[in-house]
């Protein structure tokens, strides 16, 4: 069964400086890799997803996440976060064939000025 | 153009209580979910169906019944309303996994039940 694990419950971090969102997954089979925002009584937006080939993959607002098969690692990267970056962001595991998205328990990212 | 349409948005009751939330999605999708966020943010799968016939049933108590009458429609009832029942819903749809065209969920902006 697959699992996610999002080690940091929270992150504070100062506008305009860089920001890693760390995701660690298991699962005994090839995966497909997550990661949605959720901002403020919103639902949940789509950031950016892996499902094969290149293994740094780009999505909106800037953010970027590498897939790390040996270290089963789908960290989210953003260079310079902004105020309105304030979210919480899950990361989520699916296997391929499979309907059902696992995840992880969240990281509320806060953007201080 | 809403994508993927959940009401009512909150939805305060008391204890004892039926009721159902609604979801409707236009995205062409042919399977839809819903999800359960407790107050720690935690999200968990409930049910899912698949061209109206159900695919995933997660232990969920009895109390809560999904019906889909279509592919665009999925509501969900809850029976005997309790205090642990308070939580977001979260509906959300997706298409068919054809190998490496996965898109994920589309969700839904939630309904907040209150079990008062």
């Amino acid at each position: 069964a697959q699992s996610v694990t999002q080690l940091d419950s929270q992150v504070p971090v100062f506008e305009e400086a860089p920001v890693e969102l760390r995701c660690n997954y298991s699962s005994s089979v090839s995966v497909y890799l997550f990661w949605y925002v959720q901002y403020p009584n919103q639902g949940l937006q789509l950031l950016l997803k892996y499902l094969s080939g290149s293994t740094l993959v780009k999505g909106i607002n800037g953010f970027e996440a590498e897939f790390n098969k040996s270290q089963t690692s789908f960290h989210l990267r953003k260079p310079s976060v902004h105020i309105s970056d304030t979210a919480e962001y899950f990361c989520a595991v699916s296997k391929p064939g499979s309907y059902k998205l696992i995840f992880g328990s969240g990281t509320r990212l806060l953007v201080r000025p | 153009d809403t994508a993927v349409s959940q009401t009512p948005k909150y939805l305060v009751t008391q204890m004892g209580n039926d009721k159902s939330i609604k979801c409707e999605q236009n995205l062409g999708h042919d399977t839809m979910y819903w999800y359960k966020q407790d107050s720690k943010k935690f999200l968990k799968i409930m049910f899912s169906y698949n061209n109206k016939e159900l695919i995933i049933n997660e232990t969920v108590p009895n109390r809560f019944s999904p019906k889909s009458p279509d592919k665009a429609h999925l509501n969900l009832h809850i029976n005997s309303l309790e205090l642990g029942d308070s939580a977001v819903y979260f509906c959300a749809s997706s298409h068919s996994d054809r190998v490496g065209m996965w898109n994920g969920y589309t969700f839904g902006s939630g309904t907040r039940l209150t079990v008062v």
